[in-house]
C-alpha cells in the first residue's frame, strides 16, 4: 500500500556511512517535501529529517537528507550501533491528498 | 512539553465501529500552527495516514481515498483531544493506532513531532 519505494534493509559496520533511497513520483517527492523518521522496536517513530535536509534539535550532524527529482535519500555517516532501528520516508501526495510514507528500511550495524 | 495519550479498545468484532481517542497536553487542539493525526502501522501495509483535522478559522478535514466514508476524526475543544471513528471493521484493520500532531514553524511545515504511545487494535470475532 506504501506509494514511496524504499529498499528493505541495509547494512554497515561501525564508522561506516550508510546510505537510503526513497523512490516517489511527480505527485509527491517532485513536488512537495521530504521527511524522515526512525522508528524502535515497539515504539513510535520519531523524526530525524524535515524539510529534505534540515535536522531537528538533538539530531546529530551525523544524520544527513538529500532530494533529487522524485527521489530522497538518507544518509548516516559515522555509523553507531544505537543507529540500528527501521527507517521511513514521508512526503505529501497531491495526487492522492495525503500524507505517504515509503516501505521502510531496516538498518543494521554489523 | 506536548504529550498525546490515546485510550479505546484493542478488541473489535468484525462489522463493527472502532473509537479511538487522543487526550493532548501542552499544545491545543484548536492551535493555528498544527494539525492532528491518526495513522496506523500494520506489517502487510506498513504505515499508514487515516487523515487529519486542523483549525484555521475554521475546522478542516482530510481523508485518504483509501478510507474515505469509513472514517470520521473529530475535534473536542471542551476537553482538548480528538478521536478516530473507523466503522465496518474488518481483519485488515489488525494494526497499531497513533494519534499525532503536525507541526508548522513560522508557516513552514516541520513534520509529525509528537506521537501516542499507540494502541494494538485487533479485530477479530
Amino acid at each position: 500500500q506504501s506509494v514511496l519505494t524504499q529498499p528493505p534493509s541495509a547494512s554497515g559496520t561501525p564508522g561506516q556511512r550508510v546510505t537510503i533511497s526513497c523512490s516517489g513520483s511527480s505527485s509527491n517527492i517532485g513536488t512537495n517535501t521530504v521527511n524522515w523518521y526512525r522508528q524502535f522496536p515497539g515504539t513510535a517513530p520519531q523524526l530525524v529529517i524535515y524539510n529534505i535536509n534540515q535536522r531537528p534539535s538533538g539530531v546529530p550532524d551525523r544524520f544527513s537528507g538529500s532530494k533529487s527529482a522524485t527521489s530522497a535519500s538518507l544518509a548516516i555517516s559515522g555509523l553507531q550501533s544505537e543507529d540500528e532501528a527501521d527507517y521511513y520516508c514521508a512526503s505529501w501526495d497531491d495526487s492522492l491528498k495525503g500524507r505517504v510514507f515509503g516501505t521502510g528500511t531496516k538498518v543494521t550495524v554489523l | 512539553q506536548v504529550q498525546l495519550r490515546q485510550s479505546g479498545p484493542g478488541l473489535v468484532k468484525p462489522s463493527q465501529t472502532l473509537s479511538l481517542t487522543c487526550a493532548i497536553s501542552g499544545d491545543s487542539v484548536s492551535s493555528g500552527s498544527a494539525a492532528w493525526n491518526w495513522i496506523r502501522q500494520s506489517p502487510s501495509r506498513g504505515l499508514e495516514w487515516l487523515g487529519r483535522t486542523y483549525y484555521r478559522s475554521k475546522w478542516y478535514y482530510e481523508y485518504p481515498v483509501s478510507v474515505k466514508g469509513r472514517v470520521t476524526i473529530d475535534p473536542d475543544t471542551s476537553k482538548n483531544q480528538f478521536s478516530l471513528q473507523l466503522n465496518s471493521m474488518i481483519p485488515e484493520d489488525t494494526a497499531v493506532y497513533y494519534c499525532s500532531r503536525e507541526t508548522w514553524i513560522r508557516g513552514a511545515y516541520y513534520g509529525v513531532d509528537v506521537w501516542g504511545q499507540g494502541t494494538t487494535v485487533t479485530v477479530s470475532s
